[in-house]
């Protein structure tokens, strides 16, 4: 979508920890998600953050949010093969309509 | 699995015809939302159905339309197809706390 922006490609060695990043530009967002798409497959809901918080952290994933520079961050730490997907970071307000990113397509590597 | 389902999984078909793509909700959620991705658009939102009623509105042509059963499962329906309308389409489905939505395996439309 025009309003989420992320790099399209990451590579990564396996065990590093992996950044995927993401802005939007709509200042009413109230939820930031991240959902993760394996090849011929739907989509995974990751973790999403309300626009009040900072941060937030389940497990490997850490999500940061920086809401006065409209920046998203998803840090997936100890990148496992497994992890190889494409990462799509999505905005959505009151409206419960998601606007999404071109997402970033990461790879893992030996 | 998200409990989300769609059926069929691939389509094929040619310009000019109509098709109809179902999804079946997770149990008990009683929003539905359709999202068409292709190549060049990207994930857009087309149409959001709360409880069989239509609630949100997105890019969606006119040729496209949509509705929800008294069941809670929802057909999204495409016609005067063009080539340009090839793309996967996914339907998600959220409950009681809306800002989840889960999303389902998704239909292959190719139009030929």
């Amino acid at each position: 979508g025009e309003d989420v922006e992320q790099s399209l490609f990451l590579s990564v060695r396996e065990g590093d920890s992996s950044v995927i990043n993401c802005t939007y530009t709509d200042s009413s967002s109230t939820y930031l998600y991240w959902y993760k798409q394996e090849p011929g497959a739907g989509l995974q809901l990751l973790t999403y953050i309300f626009s009040n918080m900072d941060m937030k952290q389940d497990q490997r994933l850490t999500v940061l949010l920086n809401k006065k520079d409209k920046h998203l961050s998803l840090r997936i730490a100890d990148t496992q093969t497994g992890d190889s997907a494409i990462y799509f970071c999505a905005e959505g307000s009151n409206d419960y309509k998601l606007s999404f990113g071109a997402g970033t397509t990461v790879t893992v590597r030996a | 699995d998200s409990g989300v389902t769609q059926t069929p999984k691939h389509l094929i078909t040619a310009t000019g015809q109509r098709v109809t793509l179902r999804c079946s909700p997770r149990s008990g959620d009683l929003s539905v939302y359709w999202y068409q991705q292709s190549l060049d658009q990207g994930l857009q939102f087309l149409i959001q159905y709360y409880n069989g009623e239509e609630r949100a509105k997105g890019n969606i042509l006119e040729r496209f339309s949509a509705q929800q059963f008294p069941d809670l499962h929802s057909e999204l329906n495409l016609s005067s197809l063009e080539l340009g309308d090839s793309a996967l389409y996914f339907c998600a489905s959220s409950g009681e706390d809306p800002y989840e939505q889960y999303f389902g395996p998704g239909t292959r439309l190719t139009v030929t």
